[in-house]
């Protein structure tokens, strides 16, 4: 059974940094690409970006790429979403999201989400 | 940057069709993809491919998807079908960049 287990709640300053996790299991993580997708609250799905731990390949929306930095430890079946300066607009819940590619790249498997406040 | 469409929101009673639509340039070249999500919960794949069913989702949900729009519908919708329903397709210039449309709210009553 496909499990992505996301680290928990954070709440951040203004200008502070981030890196939240999303640790896999049940299938093979290197062949799978995985990805993130931000819902800010009250508001639809964006997709952000993925990675494919095998190689480290990595792929970004147009409108993150730049604002946000995604990577992967494939030695614990881990990927990362990472802020250098978090802004109030970056609260939102985020998932990470296991992706199929056998004909298009897409989510099939989600984690529980991680909720990031960021106030002053 | 590319787009795709869904109406705000589709209102059935218990029992009737619903349908909710997905609008994309790149449809015609790229599958189409739908997610249902209920309140507080992780998205959940209920079409893949276009018209592809994973397993453990009800038969009365239903793709297909003609020219530039895509279509989910719920035959003989049920009060648990109440939910936000967002489709996702890929960028033109890569299968590897994804987008979501808007969200349909879907109110069973």
């Amino acid at each position: 059974e496909v499990q992505l287990v996301q680290s928990g709640v954070e709440v951040k300053k203004p200008g502070e940094s981030l890196k939240i996790s999303c640790e896999a299991s049940g299938y093979s993580f290197t062949s799978h690409w995985i990805g993130w997708v931000r819902q800010m609250p009250g508001k639809g799905l964006e997709w952000l970006g993925i990675i494919y731990p095998g190689d480290s390949d990595t792929r970004y929306s147009p409108s993150f790429q730049g604002h946000v930095t995604i990577s992967a430890d494939k030695s614990i079946s881990t990927a990362y979403l990472q802020w250098s300066s978090l802004k109030a607009s970056d609260t939102a819940m985020y998932y990470c999201a296991r992706h199929d590619s056998s004909k298009d790249c897409y989510p099939t498997d989600w984690g529980q989400g991680t909720l990031v406040t960021v106030s002053s | 940057s590319y787009e795709l469409t869904q109406p705000p929101s589709v209102s059935v009673s218990p029992g009737q069709t619903a349908r909710i639509t997905c609008s994309g340039d790149a449809l015609p070249k790229r599958y189409s993809y739908w997610y249902q999500q209920k309140s507080g919960q992780a998205p959940v794949l209920v079409i893949y491919e276009d018209s592809k069913r994973p397993s453990g989702i009800p038969e009365r949900f239903s793709g297909s998807s003609s020219g530039t729009m895509a279509t989910l519908t719920i035959s003989g919708a049920q009060v648990e079908d109440e939910a936000d329903y967002f489709c996702y397709s890929t960028d033109s210039s890569s299968n590897h960049r994804g987008v979501f449309g808007g969200g349909t709210k879907l109110a069973v009553l």
